[in-house]
């Protein structure tokens, strides 16, 4: 079975730059969640989605981030304009609705903003 | 809300032998799910094992164990017969139902752990 999917894997861009980031989760799966990870703060959640909907978006950082799921097997992660602090690795995660069900990460984009 | 806290920044382990990472967390929940991700130096997060708040054996997955304390609130990882492909960094996470009706299923992770095992 494939596991979730991203793209693309790494992106350097220049700062002042639109960025998009993809996300395929697991077939089935009906929650969906954005993360990023840096030295400094560890994993943060930034947006998660349940059937299409976004539930929690408190974790975004600025209106620069915006995220959509326009159907059940495709999401994006956009920033504009990029800045240099937006360097990090960004996940996408899926499962199953529930409190006690487990996420599954993707490999994750290494975006650098120069 | 959650909170999960990992005391130990770094552990260091020789190969073959067993080695506990330290997990605490704090919840007013009843029902919530405690997960152990690795993440090797090549960057992915991967799904160890799962201990459920309601379940009464710990949780058991090939050379992981889950130590499920819950009166202490603790869950430690418990890795037997360590191997070098287990240095890694170690993350420890819990899922709790809430009160916002269920709808909000936040991942509340630790800081991590980073293990060392030595030949």
């Amino acid at each position: 079975d494939a596991g979730v999917i991203q793209s693309p894997r790494h992106e350097v861009t220049e700062m002042g730059q639109e960025v998009t980031l993809r996300c395929k989760p697991i077939s089935g799966h009906n929650s969906l969640f954005w993360y990023r990870q840096t030295m400094m703060r560890g994993l943060e959640l930034l947006i998660y989605f349940n059937n299409n909907v976004p539930i929690d978006d408190s974790g975004m950082p600025e209106d620069r981030f915006s995220a959509k799921m326009p159907n059940a097997s495709f999401s994006t992660l956009k920033i504009q304009p990029s800045e240099p602090r937006d360097s990090a690795v960004y996940f996408c995660a899926s499962s199953l609705y529930g409190w006690n069900n487990e996420q599954f990460f993707g490999p994750g984009t290494r975006l650098t903003v120069l | 809300a959650q909170k999960i806290t990992q005391t130990q920044p770094g552990m260091f382990v020789q190969e073959k032998e067993a080695v506990t990472l330290d997990c605490t967390y704090d919840t007013s929940d009843q029902s919530y799910g405690l997960f152990w991700y690795k993440q090797p130096s090549s960057g992915e997060m991967i799904f160890l094992i799962y201990q459920g708040s309601y379940d009464e054996q710990n949780a058991t997955e090939g050379r992981y164990s889950l130590n499920f304390q819950k009166a202490r609130k603790s869950a430690n990882l418990v890795i037997s017969a360590s191997q070098l492909g287990d240095s890694a960094m170690y993350f420890c996470a819990m899922r709790a139902e809430g009160s916002s009706g269920g709808s909000n299923y936040k991942l509340t992770f630790g800081k991590g752990t980073l293990l060392t095992v030595n030949p």
